[in-house]
């Protein structure tokens, strides 16, 4: 089992559309929950990031963590043509070496069409 | 602020030559991230630096790869002998004590094509 799991799509939704992203990951000692969003040809780009279970709102965006379930999603309201990435789920744990190190989803490719 | 800078952006050599990728990272930042991105899958960590250290290379493949983060002058992911396999994107990221995760900032990768 790989210790995160992301559904890499594709995804097309019209404009307006709430597009849901989810990941799921295996490893207890995940600190960190963020979303990246990385567009064709660029470095990923950090779009928000939890610590605890919960929602985090910013904007459209909204960030879910569930750690009971191990479960992580990322929702866009009224997206727009803009949106048209691919979104990155990543989680963080500190090692003994004192380094975060990050760990990726495969990423969800999104496309809203006008 | 120029933000992680890396280059080349893109980089073409051919079986068993050497591929340099160097990495500025921001400015004030003091730690350095590598990681690669192979088609179809997500980026993986390869090693993380410090100026004249290497922290945590657990992601570096054992033979060919070695990266240095000199006192002076950017970070460099070094690959000797590439093969067709180390056909990938390769991305930095810079970071400062204190900063994570919300200073933690990638670059535009330098993409590695072995032919």
């Amino acid at each position: 089992q790989k210790e995160v799991e992301q559904d890499p799509g594709p995804l097309s939704v019209p404009e307006g559309a709430i597009v849901s992203l989810n990941c799921t990951y295996s490893n207890s000692a995940f600190q960190y929950f963020m979303w990246y969003r990385q567009y064709s040809r660029k470095g990923p780009e950090l779009l928000m990031y939890t610590y605890s279970s919960g929602n985090k709102e910013d904007g459209r965006f909204t960030a879910q963590v569930d750690k009971s379930s191990k479960y992580i999603s990322l929702f866009i309201r009224d997206s727009q043509p803009s949106d048209s990435a691919t979104y990155l789920c990543a989680m963080s744990f500190l090692t003994q070496g004192g380094s975060e190190k990050l760990v990726f989803g495969k990423g969800t490719k999104l496309t809203v069409n006008p | 602020n120029a933000g992680v800078m890396q280059n080349p952006r893109h980089l073409v050599r051919r079986r068993g030559q050497e591929a340099r990728l160097r990495c500025s990272p921001m400015k004030g930042h003091s730690h350095v991230y590598w990681y690669r991105q192979l088609p179809e899958e997500g980026l993986k960590f390869m090693v993380y630096l410090q100026k004249e250290n290497i922290i945590d290379e657990s992601g570096m493949p054992k033979e060919r790869f070695s990266a240095e983060f000199p006192k002076e002058g950017p970070s460099i992911l070094r690959i000797q002998q590439v093969v067709r396999g180390d056909s990938a994107a390769y991305f930095c990221a810079s970071s400062s004590p204190g900063q994570f995760p919300y200073g933690y900032t990638f670059g535009s990768g330098t993409r590695l094509t072995v032919v």
